[in-house]
């Protein structure tokens, strides 16, 4: 089955700097990547995709690259800010079919301001 | 309605007790899931239905843990004679067909 790695587990920033957190997955058959973030007491809420027929996406101050080459996918965050302090999950699975997707163990997010 | 409604949102039992979980997933949603994230750490999945599929159960960790859902409504996740292993945060989870899956506030059972 799918295998998603997620690092770091933790991360500081500054506010204003940037962020970036990294997966890696296992299953080459993987097409869809999605970004939860988690807020303390709150469910996760999906806060990017992107899938495989495309290499970069952005919305604003969040992007996220994929190198289906390397099966590798990242989360950026720019001029963070001390909201988006939170913790990240990564994600994959492959779509039309019935798997569930593989989370990653998540990431702490700290924006110190 | 307009997002996945759980309830209750929290829970308190005795060990050995028996408890039901509730998840009402979002209009039209075929996919219905159920995660278990304990205290810091990630999700970890537990059942998956999808229509009138079988549901992939594959994720139970014993057989102290069933879930049953009605069509394509609302679904129940009971975990018999509770552990206190078993505290944690009961997430739900529902998606159209399209992967974008939308998760509950979760149910935070506390197992004393």
């Amino acid at each position: 089955g799918e295998n998603v790695e997620q690092h770091p587990s933790t991360l500081s920033v500054q506010e204003g700097d940037s962020a970036v957190i990294k997966c890696t997955y296992s299953d080459s058959a993987s097409n869809y990547f999605p970004w939860y973030k988690q807020e303390l007491g709150k469910g996760p809420q999906l806060i990017i995709d992107i899938r495989s027929n495309v290499g970069e996406k952005k919305d604003q101050r969040i992007a996220v690259t994929l190198n289906k080459t390397a099966k590798h996918f990242s989360l950026h965050i720019t001029e963070t800010q001390p909201e988006d302090s939170a913790v990240y999950f990564c994600a994959a699975s492959f779509s039309g079919s019935a798997r569930q997707l593989t989370f990653g163990s998540g990431t702490q997010l700290t924006v110190l301001p | 309605g307009a997002g996945v409604s759980q309830s209750p949102s929290n829970k308190v039992t005795e060990k050995g007790k028996d408890v039901e979980l509730r998840c009402d997933p979002i209009s039209g949603h075929t996919a219905l899931y159920w995660y278990r994230q304990r205290l810091g750490q990630g999700l970890e999945f537990l059942i998956y239905f999808q229509g009138n599929s079988a549901p992939d159960k594959s994720g139970l960790p014993s057989d102290r843990f069933s879930a049953e859902r009605t069509g394509e409504s609302v679904s129940t996740l009971t975990i018999q004679r509770t552990q206190q292993e078993d505290s944690a945060v009961y997430l739900c989870a529902s998606s159209y067909s399209g992967n974008t899956i939308y998760f509950g506030e979760g149910s935070w059972l506390t197992v004393v």
